[in-house]
Formats: structure tokens, C-alpha cells, sequence
């Protein structure tokens, strides 16, 4: 099946800028997403891509998407204690409905 | 507007019963899709349903079904549950673009 990787974790300083990095191998993604979880909680939709764009902003998030490699990453600015999380990439192919094929997530620890 | 609403939050069943898990989606949401959590196999996609009728099955044996009401509410049942189903299971509603889908908080179930 299609694969969505990412590194297992990622420890920053408060103020500084995270940049959780994915690779995914479907071809025929058409929307790259990402979502975060926090302990004993459901996911939460920070923001998505269409696949052909190859940046979005919202407020202090920044998703790059290379898709001649197959990279997608989110870059928060001013990290703070409270994004402390699991950040899960996904992505949806014109293949799979609406199906969503999830990365293992990121822990990010933001240290004070 | 309410979000994505999962009952009960919590179960412990014993080895061979069976569990009943209900979704109420974002009110105009037609699509309800669910998804198994463990630590050892990530997020992993089991199935979704759009006006009543299965649109998308994952790769889960045939003791995990669902179902859809005309209201768009849901409801996952697990038979003769293993110790493996312990797990925490999402639910997500999509409206009928299917760029979004938004998460409840799960329902955590224990087999003992």
C-alpha cells in the first residue's frame, strides 16, 4: 500500500521555529493535510494543501510541498509550550475516496 | 456549530463480547468515516459512509462493521472482541466536498 513516513521526534526551544518534515509515495495524492493530538485527545485539522500548490500560510504555520519529491513539511514560527504534540501528516488520493492514509507522527517537545 | 461527537468516551469489555461505538457527525455532514489508533499500528482507516451506503473499506477483518442512519449518525460494531482491538477509535466527518475531515475525541476501548 501507500506509505506517509515521518521522524519520530522533534525537541525545540520556545520562540524558535519547528519544521516537522514528511515523505509520502502515492503519486495521485491530491490533498496533503495536517493534524496534531494532544494527550487523550481526538486529531485536530491545523491545515491542508491541494497538490498543486507548493506553499500555504496560515498565521504561524508554512507548508511547503515538493511534490517532484514527495516532501511535505510544517513550519511553525514562535513555537510555544502549547503546541507541544503529536503532529500526523495525511494525505488523500483521487485513488481511495475519502480515505485517509496517516504518517506515524511527530512528537514535538517544546522546552521552556 | 457542534463538532464531531463520539460516545461513550470510554469502555472495557471482556474477551468475546461485543462493543457498539456511535458518531454523531457536523450537522450537514453526509460523509462519517472511521479510524483505529494503537501505538503499535498508527492510524489505520476502517471504513466510511456517505448517505447510508459504505463508500471505502479498510483491511479489517469482517467483526468490525458499521452502519449510517438517515440523519448521518453512525455506529461501529466490533464482535467477539480480541485483546488486539484495544485501541482508540476515531470517527471523522467530511461535508460532501470532502477537502475537510474533522475529528471527534474518540472513544478509548479496552478488551481485558
Amino acid at each position: 500500500g501507500e506509505d506517509v513516513e515521518q521522524s519520530l521526534f522533534l525537541s525545540v526551544r520556545e520562540g524558535d521555529s519547528s519544521v516537522i518534515n514528511c515523505t509520502y509515495t502515492d503519486s495521485s495524492s491530491t490533498y496533503l493535510y495536517w493534524y496534531k493530538q494532544e494527550p487523550g485527545a481526538g486529531l485536530q485539522l491545523l491545515t491542508y494543501i491541494f497538490s498543486n500548490m507548493d506553499m500555504k500560510q496560515d498565521q504561524r504555520l508554512t507548508v511547503l510541498l515538493n511534490k517532484k519529491d514527495k516532501h511535505l513539511s510544517l513550519r511553525i514560527a514562535d513555537t510555544q509550550t502549547g503546541d507541544s504534540a503529536i503532529y500526523f501528516c495525511a494525505e488523500i488520493s483521487n485513488n481511495a475516496g475519502n480515505m485517509l492514509t496517516f504518517g506515524g507522527g511527530t512528537r514535538l517537545m517544546v522546552k521552556p | 456549530k457542534a463538532g464531531v461527537t463520539q460516545t461513550p468516551r470510554y469502555l472495557i469489555k471482556t474477551r468475546g463480547q461485543q462493543v457498539t461505538l456511535s458518531c454523531s457527525p457536523i450537522s450537514g455532514h453526509r460523509s462519517v468515516s472511521w479510524y483505529q489508533q494503537t501505538p503499535g499500528q498508527g492510524l489505520q482507516f476502517l471504513f466510511e459512509y456517505f448517505s447510508e451506503t459504505q463508500r471505502n473499506k479498510g483491511n479489517f477483518p469482517g467483526r468490525f462493521s458499521g452502519r449510517q442512519f438517515s440523519n448521518s449518525r453512525s455506529e461501529m460494531n466490533v464482535s467477539t472482541l480480541e485483546l488486539g482491538d484495544s485501541a482508540l477509535y476515531l470517527c471523522a466527518s467530511s461535508d460532501s466536498t470532502d477537502t475537510e475531515a474533522f475529528f471527534g475525541q474518540g472513544t478509548r476501548l479496552t478488551v481485558v
